[in-house]
């Protein structure tokens, strides 16, 4: 079955750097990627997602990668801000199938 | 994109009784849902899949005679925890499956005591 590995666990920036956590998957049959936010007490938000057919996509602040080949797809986040601080998971599956998630990574970003 | 319900949004317990988690498609009929369990400062774990009609499937290592799904309708699927223990004290989150996306429910947090 899919296993979604996650990198790094935590992230510390300074307001305005930007941010970048990575996931690599091993099923070469998951098609859809999405990147989660989830806030303490809170469930997890969709942010973005990118499907297998497409290379990068973009929203404001907010970019996700994917490579195919490498099996491998990033968050980047610019200009972070204080309200970006939260745990975000990364999650692969192919259609109708089960999301299965990475281990989250907590990004703290102090003013 | 497809709303879903969960039902009760926190529940607090003695152990040792049964707990019923509701999770229902409001506008979207779904064959399939799915039910994850976050610990805290965990990941979601993918517990059992959910099938309308069917029986669900469960992962490794989540005891179906423990954790009973039942999906009765395709805007229905029930969780319910039985003879809960303080270890089962978590986030329980059902999703359903569209098209190439996933549709959370708000969750339901366990508290056993």
């Amino acid at each position: 079955g899919e296993n979604v590995e996650q990198h790094p666990s935590t992230l510390s920036v300074q307001e305005g750097d930007s941010a970048v956590i990575k996931c690599t998957y091993s099923d070469s049959a998951s098609n859809y990627f999405p990147w989660y936010k989830q806030e303490l007490g809170k469930g997890p938000q969709l942010i973005i997602d990118i499907r297998s057919n497409v290379g990068e996509k973009k929203d404001q602040r907010i970019a996700v990668t994917l490579n195919k080949t490498a099996k491998h797809f990033s968050l980047h986040i610019t200009e972070t801000q204080p309200e970006d601080s939260a745990v975000y998971f990364c999650a692969a599956t192919s259609s109708g199938t089960a999301l299965i998630f990475g281990k989250g990574t907590t990004l703290s970003v102090s003013s | 994109g497809a709303v879903v319900s969960q039902h009760p949004s926190w529940v607090i317990c003695k152990s040792g009784t049964s707990v019923k988690i509701e999770c229902r498609s409001l506008d979207f009929q779904a064959t399939t849902m799915f039910w994850y369990r976050q610990f805290p400062k965990q990941s979601l774990m993918l517990m059992a899949t959910s099938n309308e009609g069917s029986k669900a499937t469960y992962e490794q290592g989540v005891e179906k005679d423990k954790f009973l799904i039942n999906h009765a309708s395709l805007t229905l699927s029930t969780l319910t925890v039985t003879s809960a223990h303080p270890e089962d004290s978590s986030f329980y989150i059902c999703t359903l499956a569209g098209y190439n996306e996933q549709f959370f429910g708000p969750g339901t947090r366990l508290t056993v005591l």
